[in-house]
């Protein structure tokens, strides 16, 4: 079974510039999730979907990031503009309606 | 809303020696407990998972313990060895569709040779 696909693995951005990063789960997951991991620390929830529907974006700094999973299916993660705060690896997981959940390699994000 | 806590954040053994990691978390109606080992620049990795219906889950040199009325769990790896070093995190949820797993600050352990 093919894992979580993400990309870009790195990405270098300047301050106030936008970035966005992509994700494919596992086939046949409807669960998706985002993650924030900033060095040091556990991963924090960002956005969970059931499908193509919002189940928790309560954490999600609505200001400056946006997600969207149109299909159901690839999701992608968007900052604009972004902040020195927002250097961390963004994780991808996905799971069966809220199984156990497989994480992707991350995009590790670093805002000079 | 869940809250886990994790401690040591570091814990160094030597070789052969056991590790015991300790998680407590804040939210009764959790009642699935994964642990996740992360290598230097690479995914979170399930390595073991209890539910709140069994107390204890053994997978060979690793085990998770449950106290669901103190609500506290642990993992516990047993003669360890060099590649057991890694970033080990905690994490709770509520096991059903539409909850996500909120996860420990993570515990850092090194086995020295």
């Amino acid at each position: 079974e093919a894992g979580v696909a993400q990309s870009p693995r790195y990405k270098i951005i300047e301050k106030r510039q936008s970035v966005a990063f992509w994700c494919n789960p596992i086939s046949g997951h409807a669960t998706l999730y985002w993650y924030q991991q900033i060095l040091g620390q556990g991963p924090k929830l960002l956005i969970q979907f059931q499908n193509n529907g919002v189940v928790d974006d309560s954490q999600l700094p609505k200001d400056r990031f946006s997600a969207e999973r149109l299909k159901g299916v690839d999701s992608t993660l968007k900052i604009q503009p972004a902040k020195l705060e927002d250097s961390a690896v963004y994780l991808c997981a996905s799971s069966r309606s809220g199984g156990v959940a497989f994480f992707g390699q991350g995009t590790r994000l670093t805002v000079v | 809303g869940e809250n886990v806590e994790q401690h040591p954040s570091t814990l160094s053994v030597q070789e052969g020696d056991s590790a015991v990691i300790k998680c407590t978390y804040s939210d009764s109606a959790s009642n699935y407990f994964p642990w996740y080992k992360q290598e230097l620049g690479k995914r979170p990795q399930l390595i073991i998972d209890i539910r709140s219906n069994v107390g204890e889950k053994k997978d060979q040199r690793i085990a998770v313990t449950l106290n669901k009325t103190a609500k506290h769990f642990s993992l516990h790896i047993t003669e360890t060895q060099p590649e057991d070093s890694a970033v080990y995190f905690c994490a709770a949820k509520e096991d059903q569709a539409g909850t996500a797993l909120i996860f420990g600050k993570g515990t850092t352990l090194s086995v020295s040779s």
